[in-house]
């Protein structure tokens, strides 16, 4: 079974550049994550998508953040204009239940 | 706000010995998970556990949620260089899957 898959695996950017990252979902999983990793800390859920819809962005950035899950399969995460502190790891994860699968993350530098 | 804090941040021993991770907080949660996350990689999730009290083992791991469902371990026993990450636990608050995550306790196992 392949696993989620998540591209580009790395970005470098100048601050107030805009940058977007994908990701592929296990096949048949309703549910679709974006979570903010920055190093040294455990990741933050930014956004979470039942199907096509959302069911949790509290925590996303919404200035500066945006996602979209068109046809509740693949997603984007976009950031527009990048600040420093958005430098992390942005890990994409699906789940058919409790059980969540994260993909390899896109690590993003931010200069 | 919900806040996991894993202890310790890092440790490092030898091949063979036994170690504890823990995992605290003042929130109740209806379920918790432990995963591992290798360098350049996402989370792989452990185990899940849910009854307070509840005792799980994986081979050489041993976890326990408290009773109050608040706080939570994870025992390896006979640590070998295999066992080398970032361990995190991450607690359901209830509802929807989402997953609140702690900030981590990174083991190094060294022969």
């Amino acid at each position: 079974e392949a696993g989620v898959a998540q591209s580009p695996r790395y970005k470098i950017i100048e601050k107030r550049q805009s940058v977007a990252f994908w990701c592929n979902p296990i096949s048949g999983h309703a549910t679709l994550y974006w979570y903010q990793q920055i190093l040294g800390q455990g990741p933050k859920l930014l956004i979470q998508f039942q199907n096509n819809g959302v069911v949790d962005d509290s925590q996303l950035p919404k200035d500066r953040f945006s996602a979209e899950r068109l046809k509740g399969v693949d997603s984007t995460l976009k950031i527009q204009p990048a600040k420093l502190e958005d430098s992390a790891v942005y890990l994409c994860a699906s789940s058919l239940g409790q059980k969540q699968f994260f993909g390899p993350g896109t690590r993003l530098t931010v200069l | 706000t919900q806040l996991l804090e894993q202890s310790p941040q890092f440790l490092s021993i030898q091949e063979g010995e036994n170690l504890t991770v823990y995992c605290n907080s003042s929130s109740v949660f209806s379920s918790l998970q432990w995963y591992r996350q290798e360098p350049g990689e996402g989370p792989v999730l452990l185990v899940t556990v849910v009854t307070g009290g509840e005792v799980k083992k994986l081979k050489r791991l041993t976890f326990q949620f408290g009773d109050a469902r608040k706080d939570s371990s994870l025992h390896i026993t006979a640590a070998q260089p295999g066992d080398t990450g970032l361990y995190l636990c991450a607690g359901a608050p209830g509802g929807y899957n989402k997953l609140i995550f702690g900030a981590g306790t990174r083991l190094a196992v060294h022969p």
